[in-house]
């Protein structure tokens, strides 16, 4: 089945606690990408990945870091997590974003930061 | 301003209405646009597709984008209890970045 999970769905932590959330994309895309969604502001995007090693900034990178050493894998990276960064986290993938190609979302990942 | 405005609502109406979702965009340059679902607890999943200007239609659901005043639109026929969802929509912009609007959480009441 064609799918991108994440784990954990679910994740209390505390400020400064460095924490990863891992990405994985089955379907061979090539484009990877967070999100993060909040109330009243929707989907936010934070990092994209157009291929191996080739990252770059979203709309809202500060506090976040990615790597792409694997096609199918995507972490996203908080070093030092800080309670404005409680959010609603999702990854998605994507054969590329030419013409009509379809970003797939995973499930997400509810992050509390106290 | 934001790039693609929506109203989050909420929007509840009953079972069999039709439904309208609303979007307006500030680029004139975007030239594709979509509207994803989103159930409780669920990540977004495509619902529609358009490209420039017209409608498209796929069963209950039509999208429409009027480049002219910058407006996109989602209409739900017979609306059904299993519509209940978040929907967003969404443009590209450029080659690199989808920019979505807020979403509009509907009900469907039986």
């Amino acid at each position: 089945e064609a799918q991108v999970t994440q784990n954990p769905r679910y994740l209390i932590t505390v400020t400064g606690k460095k924490l990863t959330v891992t990405c994985s994309q089955n379907m061979n895309h090539e484009y990877m990408s967070w999100y993060r969604q909040d109330p009243g502001l929707g989907l936010r995007q934070i990092y994209y990945s157009m291929n191996v090693e080739v990252t770059d900034k979203g709309d809202v990178p500060e506090g976040y870091k990615v790597s792409r050493k694997e096609k199918r894998n995507f972490p996203l990276i908080l070093e030092s997590p800080s309670p404005n960064q409680t959010s609603l986290y999702f990854c998605a993938s994507s054969e590329g974003l030419a013409g009509e190609d379809t970003q797939y979302f995973g499930p997400g990942t509810r992050l509390t930061v106290l | 301003q934001k790039e693609v405005e929506q109203d989050p609502g909420p929007l509840s109406v009953p079972e069999g209405a039709i439904v309208s979702l609303n979007c307006t965009y500030s680029n004139s340059a975007f030239q594709y646009f979509m509207w994803y679902r989103q159930y409780s607890r669920k990540g977004p999943e495509l619902l529609m597709y358009t490209y420039s200007s017209g409608n498209k239609e796929d069963g209950r659901f039509t999208a429409q984008v009027d480049k002219s005043s910058k407006y996109i639109s989602l209409f739900i026929r017979d609306s059904q209890p299993s519509d209940s969802a978040t929907y967003l929509c969404a443009t590209k912009e450029g080659a690199q970045k989808l920019v979505f609007g807020q979403g509009t959480r509907l009900t469907i009441n039986p």
